[in-house]
């Protein structure tokens, strides 16, 4: 069935540091493919998809691409604030009639001022 | 504010008991879909509703059930209640059956 594994962390860097956080997906076909962020005590925000091999998402200053022939769809930020300690998901969803999502296990950011 | 509104924001209950989680999906957003994140199984897939009728199920208890109201609003019940059914629980909704799905800020629900 379709998986989503990512780097667990929890990761944590200085502010202005790089991050990256590595998606690898196993599915048969194309699925879209998102980045969703938690911060504490709130729900799930998407910060990016996309849809396509190739396509890039970006939003916030966060980057990935969707890289078929290594199946993966990591995400990047060159220079991350105190603000965007929070949880990052990984996840991927139509290959079937219903879009559900599949979640990744979640890394956990916290940047240090 | 993603506009998908739950309630209640958390609840607490005994083992063997039954309650009912309520989520409002946004204007105009006719699917909705739950999903359930605990510490052991992380986020995963319960059970799609859309415009009223059950879409797929996923990794759904048959202990729990749910439906989705003429006005949009759908119910999540969990019945006979086990310590290992404490998790945070999220409502998505979206348009249609397109995948951008707007969360809600979920019912955490904690079973003694």
């Amino acid at each position: 069935g379709d998986s989503v594994t990512q780097m667990e962390g929890p990761v944590t860097l200085s502010e202005e540091a790089f991050l990256t956080i590595n998606c690898t997906y196993t599915a048969t076909g194309y699925p879209s493919l998102f980045w969703y962020v938690q911060y504490p005590g709130e729900g799930l925000q998407l910060l990016l998809k996309a849809t396509k091999a190739d396509d890039k998402g970006s939003n916030k200053g966060f980057e990935a691409t969707y890289r078929k022939e290594t199946t993966s769809f990591h995400l990047e930020k060159g220079s991350v604030q105190v603000s965007d300690s929070a949880v990052y998901f990984c996840a991927l969803s139509g290959l079937s009639n219903d879009y559900k999502l599949s979640f990744g296990a979640g890394t956990t950011v916290t940047v240090r001022a | 504010d993603s506009g998908v509104t739950q309630t209640p924001k958390h609840l607490i209950t005994a083992t063997g008991q039954r309650v009912t989680l309520r989520c409002s999906p946004r204007s105009g957003d006719l699917s909705v879909y739950w999903y359930q994140q605990s510490l052991d199984q992380g986020l995963q897939f319960l059970i799609q509703y859309y415009n009223g009728e059950e879409r797929a199920k996923g990794n759904i208890l048959e202990r729990f059930s749910a439906q989705q109201f003429p006005d949009l609003h759908s119910e999540l019940n969990l019945s006979s209640l086990e310590l290992g059914d404490s998790a945070l629980y999220f409502c998505a909704s979206s348009v249609t059956d397109n995948n951008e799905q707007f969360f809600g800020p979920g019912t955490r629900l904690t079973v003694l």
